[in-house]
Order: C-alpha cells, then structure tokens, then sequence
C-alpha cells in the first residue's frame, strides 16, 4: 500500500541555517504531494503542495520538488527563523480514480531553530 | 477563510465512558475526516466521510464509530473508552477531488 517516510527529529537548527527534511514515498500511480505544518497548540495548515512529477511547490520560502525518479519530496529552506519552529508532515493522496481525498502522512519531523 | 472548529481543545474521561468528539466546517465541503495522532507514528485515518449519511473505514477503526447526520457536522464517537485511545485528535475537510484538506486545532483527549 501507499506509504510516506520521513527523516527522524527532531531537527536542531541555528537561525539562518540552511534546513532539509527529507521525505520518500511509495505510491502506485501518480500521486500528489504535501508538506503540512503544525505549530505549537494548532491544528495542521498546509505548506505548500505538487500534484505531479517535477512540480514545485513553495511558500514562506520552503521549496520541494516533486522527484518521481527517486520517489522523493524533500522539503529545504535556505535560511531558517525561530518562528518555523514547528512539526512538518509530509503526505500523500491518491490521483485519478483513486483520489478519494484520503491523506497518508509521514511520521512529522520537529524542527526547533534557535536564536 | 475556511473554518474547521473541534467542540473541545482537551478532555478528560474515565475508562469506560463513552465519548463524542465533534467537528463544524463552514464551507460547505464533502469530505470530511478524524485522524488521531501519536508521537512517532504521524497521523492515521480513523474514519471518513463523502456525503451526510456516508461513513468509510480508515486505517485504524477498532474502537470507534462516526456520526454524518448534517454535511456540515462529523462526530467520533468512543463507545467504550479506553487508555490507548488517549491521544490527539484532529478532524478535516475538503471539497470533492480537492487536494486541499483544513484541520481544526485538535482535541487531546486523556482516558484514565
């Protein structure tokens, strides 16, 4: 069945440090893919997403791109602020006929950015 | 914007209760979703929804039941409380085909 796995957490970083959580998938057919956030107390909000291979996705200046050769969706930001400070899921969900709107997630990696 | 309201932020109940957890969204999506989540494990599908009336079981059932009386309301529902059912509680919507899910802000319930 269709699976998402992420890097272990939590994920320490300094503020302008370069970030990268990496982020696989197995999938049959053509999925599409998310990163979701999740800051302290909150629900999840959606970060950015793409919907076919070679797609980018960004916002809030975090980028992943859509690898369908390495079934990957790494999500990166060249410079890090304490307010990213949160848990980030990677997802999937179907495509075609079997889009039911159903999302597969990753385990979530924290990230804590520190002064 | 799109709002997803959980009745509850935190909750507490015995072992054995029965307990409702309730979900409100105010844009008229069809599908709507309970997932819960645990460290470690990221989110898993308990149920979903794609109409009023229509429930599909997802990834991890056992335990729990649903409730789609209105398009705009979905209850879980704990028929029997239990210690491992303490965790975290999220509900979701989306428009049909959407790619788009909105989550409410959760409800951490403890059994004790």
């Amino acid at each position: 069945g269709n699976s998402v796995t992420q890097m272990e957490g939590p994920v320490t970083l300094s503020e302008e440090a370069f970030l990268t959580i990496n982020c696989t998938y197995t999938a049959t057919g053509y999925p599409s893919l998310f990163w979701y956030v999740q800051y302290p107390g909150e629900g999840l909000q959606l970060l950015l997403k793409a919907t076919k291979a070679d797609d980018k996705g960004s916002n809030k200046g975090f980028e992943a791109t859509y690898r369908k050769e390495t079934t990957s969706f790494h999500l990166e930001k060249g410079s890090v602020q304490v307010s990213d400070s949160a848990v980030y899921f990677c997802a999937l969900s179907g495509s075609g006929s079997s889009n039911t709107g159903k999302l597969i997630f990753g385990q979530g990696t924290t990230l804590q950015v520190k002064p | 914007d799109v709002k997803v309201t959980q009745s509850s932020r935190y909750l507490v109940k015995r072992t054995g209760e029965k307990v409702f957890l309730e979900c409100v969204q105010d844009m008229d999506h069809e599908n709507m979703f309970w997932y819960r989540q645990d460290p470690g494990l990221g989110l898993r599908l308990i149920y979903f929804s794609y109409d009023v009336k229509m429930k599909e079981k997802g990834d991890i059932p056992e335990g729990y039941s649903v409730s789609r009386e209105k398009k705009e309301r979905f209850s879980l529902i704990l028929e029997s409380a239990s210690t491992n059912q303490t965790s975290m509680y999220l509900c979701a919507s989306s428009k049909q085909v959407s790619v788009k899910a909105f989550f409410g802000q959760g409800t951490r319930l403890t059994v004790v």
